[in-house]
């Protein structure tokens, strides 16, 4: 089990806002580790999404956005589109267990 | 352009040994740590281990700690992981990563290989 916990699937229909949540604890997020997130479409390599809590690589469409608050970390999809349907992964450092970690991982169906 | 590229995935039997290589260009390599992240059939991502770029330190998941040994040589821009005692939960596609970010609690893998498939099974 991941020291992060991430809700398993999230739905929304095309252009509807969801939000995926990513709760660490004080060893990780709350220790000041900052959050990234990566989305990753079965088959395919995993791409960078947001880094450093809230910002986006070059290309990465700005109807994602992503924020940090205390012990949790949220991936917003603005404008839900088909093309987002794949899977979402935060990651961060935590210092319990010195070294670097990824939570389980969310769907995201477009209905 | 800046790319890294997985080999050395196969199969191996269990309590076996075998050794990835991440090839890397178009950047830099000694400047960067540089880490390796697996994904096994139907699971999530797993990081398994980061070799720091300024400094010898290394990090590994206690899931791979005393049977996986990262190592690099910057003179050859490559990564490797030599993985012994392997066991069947180890099988899934091994995908190498370039670090970036500062400090090391804030590292993110900004560039990633296409991945190397290791099974073990006998």
């Amino acid at each position: 089990q991941s020291v992060l916990t991430q809700p398993p699937s999230v739905s929304g229909a095309p252009g509807q806002r969801v939000t995926i949540s990513c709760t660490g604890s004080s060893s990780n997020i709350g220790a000041g580790s900052d959050v990234h997130w990566y989305q990753h479409f079965p088959g395919i390599v995993p791409k960078l999404l947001i880094y450093v809590n809230s910002n986006r690589p070059s290309g990465v469409p700005d109807r994602f956005s992503g924020s940090k608050s205390g012990t949790s970390a949220s991936l917003t999809i603005s404008g839900l589109q088909a093309e987002d349907e794949a899977d979402y992964y935060c990651q961060t450092f935590d210092h319990s267990l010195n070294g670097y970690v990824f939570g389980p991982g969310t769907k995201v169906t477009v209905l | 352009e800046v790319q890294v590229l997985e080999s050395g995935g196969g199969l191996v039997q269990p309590g076996g040994s075998l050794t990835l290589s991440c090839a890397a260009s178009g950047f830099i390599f000694s400047r960067y740590a540089m880490s390796w992240v697996r994904q096994a059939p139907g699971k999530g991502l797993e990081w398994v281990s980061t070799f720091s770029g300024a400094t010898t330190t290394t990090y590994y998941a206690d899931s791979v700690k005393g049977r996986f040994t990262i190592s690099r040589d910057n003179s050859k821009s490559t990564l490797y992981l030599q993985m012994n005692s392997l066991r069947a939960e180890d099988t899934a596609v091994y995908y190498c990563a370039k670090m970036a970010g500062h400090p090391y609690y804030s590292y993110y893998m900004d560039v990633w290989g296409k991945g190397t498939t290791v099974t073990v099974s006998s």
